[in-house]
């Protein structure tokens, strides 16, 4: 079945430092690929999406490409800040499934000065 | 505000009571969604409305899980003779057809 698999967190950085946090993903057909942020005490929001192989989705500073061919939608920043600090979440959604998101586990990212 | 609202945030309750939760989506959404949440995993489908038609139910729901939408607009989620494994975070979310969906704050369910 279609399922999203995402490195562990928690990620600790210093503040400008370099993000990744990878994705991969199983998926039949063709699925789009999200990435959401779920900030302290508040509800899941959108950040980035992709809908098809080599889209790159884009959002406050963050960028995903969409890599077909390694099964994959590494999420990257060049420069975080204190204020990044939230779970991220990557997902899926398939063609033909009524849009339902698939979720991967979350990464804690916690980002200090 | 005209964000997806769900009522209550948080509900704190015995094993074997009933439980109901309710969504509001944003006006004009026609698609619902509703999804749960455990410590440390990310959301899992529960089901999905399109107006007021329930179209896909995940294996998730169990037969003490319902869900209603009764005239296309809000939604509610009861859950019969509560076990403690269905403590978890509820979520909530609505669209237009295929666009991005938005996601209500949840209800945090404990079982006691």
């Amino acid at each position: 079945g279609n399922s999203v698999t995402q490195m562990e967190g928690p990620v600790t950085l210093s503040e400008e430092a370099f993000l990744t946090i990878n994705c991969t993903y199983t998926a039949t057909g063709y699925p789009s690929l999200f990435w959401y942020v779920q900030y302290p005490g508040e509800g899941l929001q959108l950040l980035l999406k992709a809908t098809k192989a080599d889209d790159k989705g884009s959002n406050k500073g963050f960028e995903a490409t969409y890599r077909k061919e390694t099964t994959s939608f590494h999420l990257e920043k060049g420069s975080v800040q204190v204020s990044d600090s939230a779970v991220y979440f990557c997902a899926l959604t398939q063609s033909g499934g009524y849009n339902k998101l698939i979720f991967g586990a979350g990464t804690r990212l916690a980002v200090h000065p | 505000d005209t964000g997806v609202s769900q009522d209550p945030r948080h509900k704190i309750t015995k094993r074997g009571q009933n439980v109901t939760f309710r969504c509001d989506p944003i006006s004009e959404h026609n698609r619902l969604y509703w999804y749960r949440q455990t410590l440390g995993q990310g959301p899992e489908f529960l089901t999905y409305f399109q107006n007021e038609a329930q179209l896909e139910k995940s294996r998730l729901l169990s037969d003490r899980f319902s869900a209603e939408r009764p005239k296309g607009s809000f939604s509610t989620l009861e859950i019969q003779r509560t076990e403690q494994g269905d403590s978890a975070m509820y979520l909530c979310a609505s669209s237009i057809s295929d666009d991005e969906q938005f996601f209500g704050p949840g209800t945090r369910l404990t079982v006691l």
